[in-house]
């Protein structure tokens, strides 16, 4: 069935340091992404999205990159920041059948920035 | 722009009441919501999708007779738990789209239930 999981699921990394997060995804006909960053007791927050007919997008210090050979996208935090540390989720976002859209989440990876 | 908000934030009930979660599109017309449940250090799970002015398509083995949504506008749905037990604690989530083919979900606050 169709997934989108994590190769991480906790990642520390210094304070200032970059920090990469991994995504892979088994759908091979999903055409949007979109990563999510979740603080503790808060709902997901956008980041950063990436359509399928790209395989770089860079926003303020985040960079997604997708590889669709492989199936797998990443996202790239520079000079990490304590502020970063929250849970981290990649999505899939397609359109099914009709037009139903749905989103399908990753497992997460938690990611702790070490000051 | 692209606020969603949820009300209230955490409730706590006896088992076997109803509770009623409130989701909003504050600055935009969601023709399209999203209801998901979230799990302590778990991932978000889709409950169902809501488009206004229909009923509400559920993923499979979630029980709508469980868990009553309503989009009685473009900006307002809401989530009610029916007789709610224990296990029906949860983070639930609420999402809003406004309109198109892969268009960017914009998540509310979440609301924590806790069933005694």
């Amino acid at each position: 069935g169709e997934s989108v999981g994590l190769h991480l699921p906790t990642l520390s990394v210094q304070e200032g340091d970059n920090s990469i997060i991994n995504c892979a995804y088994s759908n091979s006909a999903s055409d949007y992404f979109i990563w999510y960053k979740q603080e503790s007791g808060k709902g997901p927050q956008f980041i950063i999205d990436i359509r399928s007919n790209m395989d770089k997008r860079q926003g303020q210090r985040v960079t997604v990159l997708l590889n669709k050979t492989v199936k797998h996208l990443s996202l790239q935090i520079a000079a990490t920041q304590p502020g970063d540390s929250a849970v981290y989720f990649c999505a899939e976002n397609g359109v099914l059948g009709g037009g139903y859209q749905k989103v399908t989440f990753g497992t997460g990876t938690k990611l702790q920035v070490i000051p | 722009g692209a606020v969603v908000s949820q009300h209230p934030s955490r409730v706590i009930c006896k088992s076997g009441t109803s509770v009623k979660i409130e989701c909003r599109s504050l600055d935009f017309q969601a023709t399209t919501m999203f209801w998901y449940r979230q799990f302590p250090k778990q991932s978000l799970m889709l409950m169902a999708t809501s488009n206004e002015g229909s009923k509400a398509t559920y993923e499979q083995g979630v029980e709508k007779d469980k868990f009553l949504i309503n989009h009685a506008s473009l900006t307002l749905s809401t989530l009610t738990v029916t007789s709610a037990h224990p296990e029906d604690s949860s983070f639930y989530i609420c999402s809003a789209l406004s309109g198109g083919a892969l268009d960017t979900q914009y998540f509310g606050p979440g609301t924590r239930l806790t069933v005694l």
